[in-house]
């Protein structure tokens, strides 16, 4: 069990370039989430994914698009990067199905540079 | 809307000192709350979570008390080790389990 991955570990942009994040987990969740973590800041939700083929903004949304894939992949999009979404980038997933036991499970982090 | 606002850090404390990180928190109704850690370098894990009023979350040593009165989730352990040194994050359950998390406080622990 391999829990959330994701990829790259890594990545450096120039502003205006593109990429996607990419996010898998293996524990059959059902809900899956994006993140971002800012010194000073905490995590601030950027998109959700309550179930497969439903996705909904969070609290920072604006420059970011996202995809969910199927029940075990959910990607995050940057269409022209800018240097304020310099930042680490984590995903998580939980079951919503079970009332109690949603404790989202996070993903080792994307550390994410726009020059 | 929903906010966490936790003490802000860091904190310091010598090997098997006392530990306290403050948390209260602003949400409609009584939601879910949790202490997540993170090490260096790693994602965040759950450390301990309570889900209604009165609830005692604990895992590892730590401990935090759902007080609805206060709105507040402290996280306290009796005696910490080095290798607790960490950045400590309080959170609410929102919809659709989604999580709000207060700023993060790192804790060092010297020897």
């Amino acid at each position: 069990n391999a829990g959330v991955t994701q990829t790259p570990k890594f990545q450096v942009l120039k502003t205006g370039q593109s990429m996607t994040l990419q996010c898998a987990q293996d524990m059959n969740h059902n809900s899956m989430y994006w993140y971002r973590q800012d010194p000073g800041m905490g995590l601030r939700l950027i998109y959700y994914s309550a179930s497969e083929g439903t996705t909904d903004k969070g609290e920072v949304p604006n420059g970011y698009n996202v995809s969910r894939l199927n029940k075990r992949e959910f990607s995050l999009r940057l269409e022209s990067a800018a240097p304020s979404q310099t930042s680490v980038y984590f995903c998580a997933s939980t079951n919503l199905d079970r009332p109690g036991t949603d404790t989202q499970y996070f993903g080792p982090g994307t550390r994410l540079t726009v020059l | 809307g929903n906010s966490v606002t936790q003490m802000e850090g860091p904190v310091t404390l010598s090997e098997e000192a006392f530990l306290t990180i403050n948390c209260t928190y602003t949400a409609t109704g009584y939601p879910s709350l949790f202490w997540y850690v993170q090490y260096p370098g790693e994602g965040l894990q759950l450390l301990l979570k309570a889900t209604k009023a009165d609830d005692k979350g604990s895992n590892k040593g730590f401990e935090a008390t759902y007080r609805k009165e206060t709105t507040s989730f402290h996280l306290e352990k009796g005696s910490v080790q080095v290798s607790d040194s960490a950045v400590y994050f309080c959170a609410l359950r929102g919809g659709y389990s989604t999580l709000t998390f207060g700023k993060g406080t790192m804790l060092l622990v010297s020897p």
